[in-house]
């Protein structure tokens, strides 16, 4: 079980749009819908940014959209604001062993 | 919400074994909607999942931590807990317990984690 690949930092400036990739096989990603994304803060827990590949959780603004091609899920942020530095993890089900794996983690710099 | 606790020692001896509790309050653990699980991050690291139990006891684990973790659910007691052998300084990390949805396999609920040390 391999860790999926994320880039190791993303910037970009206020009100502009990203997109963090993370790649993973035809064992996790490519074989199932369940792709999610966490935020994480300096010296905090992660939070549940998206969920089976493009869902929003209550309360999590619709800036944040994600989705998924192959072997790629991708983590896109529009209206990129201050507020949005941090560190963002993906994370896929792996399925027919019930694992999960997580990709390495992409910082985000907002300029 | 649904509030999760860590707990147990902060410092573990190489060779020893590090065993955390996660308390559950504001709902019950038995329940066929969750799993139960593990994650670690070591400091300025990524994440790691460790491993996930179901209430029934079902346990699934990391295959590259397989051979040293056990996690065990008390449904009466409403927590589980893990227990990992043989610890190295490699071991050292922040542990979270997390709530994983069992239809959509997130992570939506997290306890604020605890910071194991390996070291004599």
């Amino acid at each position: 079980q391999s860790a999926l690949t994320q880039p190791a930092s993303v910037s970009g400036s206020p009100g502009q749009s990203i997109t963090i990739s993370c790649t993973g096989t035809s064992s996790d990603i490519g074989s199932y819908n369940f792709v999610s994304w966490y935020q994480q803060f300096p010296g905090k827990a992660p939070a549940l940014m998206i969920y089976e590949g493009s869902k929003r959780p209550s309360g999590v603004s619709n800036r944040f959209s994600g989705s998924k091609s192959g072997n790629t899920a991708s983590l896109t942020i529009s209206g990129l604001q201050a507020e949005d530095e941090a560190d963002y993890y993906c994370c896929s089900y792996g399925g027919i062993i019930n694992t999960w794996v997580f990709g390495g983690g992409t910082k985000l710099t907002v300029l | 919400q649904m509030p999760l606790q860590e707990s147990g020692p902060g410092l573990v001896k190489p060779s020893e074994t590090l065993s955390l509790t996660c308390t559950v309050s504001g709902g019950s653990i038995s329940s066929s909607t969750y799993y139960w699980g593990w994650i670690r991050q070591p400091p300025g690291k990524g994440l790691e999942w460790i491993g996930s139990i179901f209430y029934s006891g079902k346990t699934y684990f990391n295959p590259s931590l397989k051979s040293r973790v056990t996690i065990s659910v008390d449904t009466a007691k409403n927590l589980f807990s893990l227990n990992l052998r043989s610890v190295t300084a490699a071991d050292t990390a922040f542990y979270y317990c997390a709530r994983l949805t069992y239809s959509s396999k997130d992570i939506d609920y997290w306890g604020q984690g605890t910071l194991v040390t390996v070291s004599s």
